[in-house]
């Protein structure tokens, strides 16, 4: 079964708007890391965020964790029409295992 | 500049056939992974290895096995390959974080589409 789930599975903002995406799972982790896939390549890693922290920012990505929750949050302020990619969570728990979820599908409209 | 290979790109085969999935780091990294991206699916977890000839199931093993005999090269093997079996192959790796709350990021090959006729 699915580590993580992220949510909405498909958004479509205007080119300036913030996008939010959501990701929730099930068992303790260590970290939480998000990841973006353009279309036909590989993942990239955009940041990790790890179980004793509670917010983290990169440039125009800010990242929440809240693991009373189990829960965790990706903001992409003034989002880009390059931002336009999937987007998936991977949370690592016991014995470095990494699940990732399902993702969101983020489309950015000029 | 870091890298991960995968031996094929695009891969064809026919049912029944004996598939190697190769994929290479030149990190030393301790752990690597194996996953399958199916539409609406997003990435599952086949089998990962945190050490040299050491493995772990992930979420959905059956119907593949791998091989982890040098710490830089880790193989994923379908033993008779089944139409099921046609996804997008994803290898990662990553070093081994247990001192410091887990591993870093994982550094992604650019995947094989295998097609199963």
């Amino acid at each position: 079964s699915q580590q993580g789930e992220e949510d909405p599975q498909a958004l479509s903002i205007q080119e300036g708007e913030n996008a939010t995406m959501n990701c929730s799972y099930k068992t303790s982790i260590n970290n939480l890391q998000w990841y973006r896939q353009n279309s036909g390549r590989g993942l990239v890693h955009l940041i990790l965020i790890r179980s004793n922290e509670r917010e983290k920012h990169s440039g125009r990505l800010r990242v929440t964790l809240d693991t009373s929750k189990k829960s965790s949050s990706l903001l992409i302020t003034a989002s880009r029409a390059a931002d336009t990619a999937s987007y998936f969570c991977a949370t690592v728990t016991s014995y470095d295992k990494v699940i990732f979820g399902p993702g969101t599908s983020l489309s950015v409209i000029p | 500049d870091v890298k991960v290979t995968q031996s094929s790109r695009y891969l064809v085969k026919r049912t029944g056939e004996k598939v190697f999935l190769e994929c290479v780091q030149d990190m030393d990294h301790e752990n690597m992974f194996w996953y399958r991206q199916d539409p609406g699916l997003g990435l599952r977890l086949i089998y990962f290895s945190y050490d040299v000839k050491m493995k772990e199931k992930g979420d959905i093993p059956e119907g593949y096995s791998v091989s982890r005999e040098k710490k830089e090269r880790f193989s994923l093997i379908l033993e008779s390959a089944s139409t099921n079996q046609t996804s997008m192959y994803l290898c990662a790796s990553t070093s081994s974080g247990r001192a410091v709350q887990g591993p870093n990021e994982q550094f992604f090959g650019p995947g094989t589409r295998l097609t199963v006729l």
